[in-house]
């Protein structure tokens, strides 16, 4: 088993959609949470950086971390075809960083 | 620019040649780290440094693989008689301190054929 479990997808939505994207992980000891968002041919962007379990909210995007579930999940809301891209999970356990595989995301217009 | 950056964009290498991979870090971030990334993978850490110590090499998957930071910003990835399986994007991300956000360069594509 990894230690970080994502979808690959690909998912595809219509415009205007609201995206669920979701990791689960195996080690109990990450307390750092984060989502990039990666465009073809570019490095990871980072999205959204979260601290132990909680929501936290950023424009169009809300991050969830359920620490009793080691589950996490993203939520693009009135998404866009320009937010068509791979999501990448990562969470940190002091200067150990664990990445998903990503989660290939097209929103059709 | 402000952001981190990698040269060169592309690299193609015969099987059994050295190559050598530059990162240049946001000015003043003291971590740094090398990442290996499949296709259809997430990046795989590789190893981290601080300042100029280099904390964890635990990644490297081999002996041939080697980095350097030695005035504590530029970063260099060195892989000796390269192999098909090193095909891979290799990138580079810094931050501003330990355990901070990290932010990313674009990456170096290497082929290896």
């Amino acid at each position: 088993q990894k230690e970080v479990e994502q979808d690959p997808g690909p998912l595809s939505v219509p415009e205007g959609a609201i995206v669920s994207l979701n990791c689960t992980y195996s080690n109990s000891a990450f307390q750092y949470f984060m989502w990039y968002r990666q465009y073809s041919r570019k490095g990871p962007e980072l999205l959204m950086y979260t601290y132990s379990s909680g929501n936290k909210e950023d424009g169009r995007f809300t991050a969830q971390v359920d620490k009793s579930s080691k589950y996490i999940s993203l939520f693009i809301r009135d998404s866009q075809p320009s937010d068509s891209a791979t999501y990448l999970c990562a969470m940190r356990d002091g200067q150990n960083f664990v990445f998903g595989p990503g989660t290939r995301l097209s929103v059709l217009p | 620019g402000a952001g981190v950056s990698q040269s060169p964009r592309y690299k193609v290498a015969k099987r059994g040649q050295d190559v050598a991979l530059r990162c240049d870090p946001i000015s003043g971030h003291v971590s740094l780290f090398w990442y290996q990334q499949a296709l259809g993978q997430g990046p795989e850490f590789l190893t981290y440094f601080q300042n100029e110590a280099q904390l964890d090499k635990s990644g490297l998957p081999s002996d041939r693989f080697f980095a350097e930071r030695p005035e504590g910003s530029v970063s260099t990835l060195k892989i000796q008689r390269t192999q098909q399986e090193d095909s891979a994007v290799y990138l580079c991300a810094s931050s501003s301190r330990q355990g901070g956000e990290q932010y990313f360069g674009p990456g170096t594509r290497l082929t290896v054929t």
